[in-house]
C-alpha cells in the first residue's frame, strides 16, 4: 500500500501567484518526508525534506513545506510561481514510496 | 555537491537483446543504490535496492532474472535488462546514498525496445 498520496494530479497557476501541492502520508509515527522536482527526461532533484526537526521546512527555489501531524499532511508551497517551476513534483517517504506526482503548469 | 552519473541517457535496442545501464557516484562512496522505473506521466516505482558486495533486494513483482543488478564497487551499480521486450521500454532512474535522507538521483535512462 502506498504510504504517501498526492491529492492533485495537475495544478495550473499564473506566474507570480502562489502554488500549493498537497501530500498526505499514512504512518503511525512521524515519518521522514521529501519533496522532489523532476523536469522532462531528467532525474529527481530534492527540494526539501522533513526529518522530525522543525515542522516548517524551507527548501530550494523558494519552496517550503509544513509538516502537520494532526492532518497527516506535508503540503508544498511557493508564494510566487515562476515559469521555471513548471515540472513534475513528487512527494516521498523514507520507504522510498513516491506519490503519483503532480504536474505543475505555469501560465504567463 | 554530490553527483550521480547515469549512462546512457537514451538507448534504443532490438527485442531480445540485453541492455546495461550504469549508475556511478562521482564524489562519494555509495553503499546503497536504488533502481526505479518510471512510466510516462507516472510516479517512480522502486525496483530494487542494490547493496555493495551483496545481492540486490528486489521489490515484489520485479523479476530478478530479468533485471540483473550488480553493485561491485562503492561507486558503481549496473542494471542489465536481459532479453528486452517492448514492454520493458521505460524511463529508468537510479539513486545513490547511505540513507533516505542522503539520496542523490541520476538523470535517468530512456530505454526504447523495438
Amino acid at each position: 500500500a502506498q504510504s504517501v498520496t498526492q491529492l492533485d494530479s495537475h495544478v495550473s497557476v499564473s506566474e507570480g501567484t502562489p502554488v500549493l501541492l498537497r501530500c498526505n502520508y499514512s504512518s503511525s509515527y512521524s515519518p521522514s518526508l521529501f519533496w522532489y522536482v523532476q523536469h522532462p527526461n531528467k532525474g529527481l532533484q530534492l527540494l526539501l525534506k522533513y526529518t522530525s526537526a522543525a515542522t516548517l521546512v524551507k527548501g530550494i527555489n523558494g519552496f517550503e513545506a509544513e509538516f502537520k501531524k494532526s492532518e497527516t499532511s506535508f503540503h508544498l508551497t511557493k508564494p510566487s510561481a515562476h515559469m521555471s517551476d513548471a515540472a513534475e513534483y513528487f512527494c516521498s517517504d523514507y520507504k522510498l514510496s513516491f506519490g503519483a506526482g503532480t504536474t505543475v503548469t505555469v501560465r504567463a | 555537491g554530490a553527483v550521480v552519473s547515469q549512462h546512457p541517457s537514451r538507448v534504443i535496442c532490438k527485442s531480445g537483446t540485453s541492455v546495461k545501464i550504469e549508475c556511478r557516484s562521482l564524489d562519494f562512496q555509495a553503499t546503497t543504490m536504488f533502481w526505479y522505473r518510471q512510466f510516462p506521466k507516472k510516479s517512480l516505482m522502486l525496483m530494487a535496492t542494490s547493496n555493495e558486495g551483496s545481492k540486490a533486494t528486489y521489490e515484489q513483482g520485479v523479476e530478478k532474472d530479468k533485471f540483473l543488478i550488480n553493485h561491485a564497487s562503492l561507486t558503481l551499480s549496473t542494471l542489465t535488462v536481459t532479453s528486452a521486450h517492448p514492454e520493458d521500454s521505460s524511463f529508468y532512474i537510479c539513486s545513490a546514498g547511505s540513507a533516505a535522507e542522503k539520496l542523490f538521483f541520476g538523470s535517468g535512462t530512456q530505454l526504447s525496445v523495438l
